[in-house]
């Protein structure tokens, strides 16, 4: 199957600092979702980006799908953002999800 | 955006007895209902992915008479551990995909058997 691997994979930050996830994927596909798993356990959706750069207030994602990695920023993070962070990705003859093991976010104020 | 329900959040139960939870899509028709196992620390595993109206499809290594899933409309689906052990006590998450390629996921339900 696809393998998905996330760095750092964990991260502690100051409140108010910026960072960078990473995703690398071994194959081409065609569906990658960024998830922010909270300390209660809901995984909430936060971009769905197979390919180019989004933005969402404080977080952005970009995308190089031939280079076959993402990433996800943070800027001026603070304690609500704390929480696992996933990548997930998806090749075109695939019925699945594949999920990376996750970066955990600490900020701390 | 799109909401998905999980019933129960919380549940804790005998060994030996069966537990349902229920996952609904509540404003959205979702074709294909997947379920995940989550342990401390770790990533989702997904267990059976299922669609309206046939039989779920298992993942490898899960076994289907213990866990029972259900698809029975577009937005509703089951998981039904069966004569619950303490080693099925987890994390467990249900998701809906629509008919585009987004997935949304569930609050998820903890369960302890004890």
């Amino acid at each position: 199957g696809i393998q998905v691997e996330q760095s750092p994979p964990d991260l502690i930050l100051q409140e108010g600092a910026n960072s960078t996830l990473r995703c690398n994927f071994s194959d081409s596909v065609n569906n990658l979702q960024w998830f922010h798993q909270n300390p209660w356990g809901q995984l909430i959706n936060l971009f769905y980006i197979p390919s180019g750069t989004k933005q969402n207030g404080r977080l952005s994602a970009t995308t190089v799908a031939t280079e076959r990695y993402s990433l996800l920023y943070i800027s001026s993070s603070q304690t609500t953002d704390s929480g696992v962070y996933f990548c997930a990705v998806r090749r075109s003859n695939d019925y699945k999800l594949s999920f990376g093991a996750g970066t955990t976010v600490t900020v701390r104020a | 955006g799109a909401v998905v329900s999980q019933h129960p959040s919380w549940v804790i139960c005998k060994s030996g007895t069966s537990v349902k939870i229920e996952c609904r899509s509540l404003d959205f028709q979702a074709t294909t209902m997947f379920w995940y196992r989550q342990f401390p620390k770790q990533s989702l595993m997904l267990m059976a992915t299922s669609n309206e109206g046939s039989k779920a499809t298992y993942e490898q290594g899960v076994e289907k008479d213990k866990f029972l899933i259900n698809h029975a409309s577009l937005t509703l689906s089951t998981l039904t551990v069966t004569s619950a052990h303490p080693e099925d006590s987890s994390f467990y998450i249900c998701s809906a995909r629509t008919s585009g390629e987004t997935q949304y996921f569930g609050p998820g339900t903890r369960l302890l058997v004890l």
